[in-house]
Formats: C-alpha cells, structure tokens, sequence
C-alpha cells in the first residue's frame, strides 16, 4: 500500500470549514484513498473513502486531484466534536487482505 | 443495531496469567480484524479473519491466538501475559477484506503488569 503524508496538526475555527491534506504520491491505480478519525482513544471512526473522483457524504467531502497523488477531506462546518485525529490511509483492492495502515495523522482541533 | 462490541473495557492483569478479549457484530460481516494501539501510535494488525472458519496473521501475531467462533464473533486470547502487551485493543469487522469499510468498535485497554 502506498504511503501517504500528513501535516502533524492543525486548528481551525468552529463553524468554518476544516480543509485536512494527504500527499499519496506514490498511490496506484488500484488503490483507494480512505480516511478515518479517532475521538480522543475511541475506536476510529469511518469518514470516507473514494478512488478517483470526489465523493461527499453527510459527514463530509474527499477532493482527490486529477493525477491522484493528493486529496483533501473537508469537514463543510466544524464543531468541537470534530476535534479528532484524521488519518488518511491509501489500500488496495482486489486481493488484499484488507489491512488498514494508520500513520501519525492529523491532529484537528477546532476552537471556539 | 449496536455495530461492534468488546468486552470487557479495562482489564488489568498480571504477567504471565491469561484472558480471551471478546468482539461481536450485529452486522452480518465477513471479515472481522483485531487491532492494538500503543501510546502515541497508529493501529497495528495482529489477527484477522477473512470469512467464518479462517484465520490469518497480521502485523504482530506473536503472543495471541484467535478463534472466529461463528460469523458474530471474534476472540482474541493472550495465553500468558507480558507487560509489552499493554495496549489498547480493537476489533473492527467489514463486509469483505478487499476493499470494504471496515467499522471498529470502542476498544479494551488492557494493561500488564
């Protein structure tokens, strides 16, 4: 599975949107970009994932660039419950063995 | 619809004794996954079960065994505890290994003394 790169932490305002990058430069055709998040030792928590084109969901967007070796989650409208680390993860499909390989991720932390 | 449980939260142990950590999805998932997560760290993969009646090694197998007693349920045993396996654990399940969401549940923190 390809590596991907995190920025270690960022802030931003409650109610604005949260913009968190992910460099996978080395991503293949076959490998779908997904992210998680993990509240306070909870267990991680499923955000979203796509493979090339962008995808939203009630919980937030996933902007993949056209050559795939980036992306950016947004959270539209952040809250202080959105204060996580958010872990960008590249896997393969087809035959893998559905490992899911979490990096140091994003520390968000959104304030008042 | 509760997703995926673990039991017990906390444990505390002493080294060398034993203790089977229990995971259980209501969710009619194929795959199911045991995970630990030392301070400060990402997860790390120590068993998985693709289908029920399977059975294959992750990242870091040594020290535990696992037995996938029906499609629900995923036990992971320590059969004699060190203190190098204080951890927090997670069970997580999905619906197929390749490609699926994989759903976690609130994990056990186990600590060996």
């Amino acid at each position: 599975d390809a590596k991907t790169t995190q920025p270690p932490s960022m802030d931003c305002a409650e109610g604005r949107a949260a913009n968190l990058p992910c460099n996978h430069s080395t991503i293949s055709g076959n490998e779908y970009v997904y992210w998680y998040r993990q509240i306070h030792s909870q267990g991680p928590q499923y955000i979203i994932h796509g493979l090339k084109n962008n995808e939203t969901n009630e919980m937030a967007s996933l902007i993949i660039t056209e050559d795939r070796k980036s992306s950016t989650l947004i959270l539209p409208h952040a809250t202080l419950r959105d204060t996580a680390v958010y872990y960008c993860i590249v896997r393969a499909g087809g035959t893998s063995y559905g490992k899911l390989t979490f990096g140091q991720g994003t520390i968000l932390t959104v304030h008042p | 619809n509760a997703g995926v449980t673990q039991t017990p939260k906390f444990q505390v142990l002493k080294t060398g004794q034993s203790m089977t950590l229990q995971c259980a999805q209501d969710m009619n998932h194929n795959s199911m996954y045991w995970y630990r997560q030392d301070p400060g760290m990402g997860l790390r993969l120590i068993y998985y079960s693709a289908s029920e009646g399977t059975t294959d090694k992750g990242e870091v197998p040594n020290g535990y065994n696992v037995s996938r007693l029906n499609k629900r349920e995923f036990s992971l045993r320590l059969e004699s505890a060190a203190p190098s396996q204080t951890s927090v654990y997670f069970c997580a399940s999905s619906e197929r290994t390749d490609r699926d969401t994989q759903y976690f549940g609130p994990g056990t923190r186990l600590t060996v003394l």
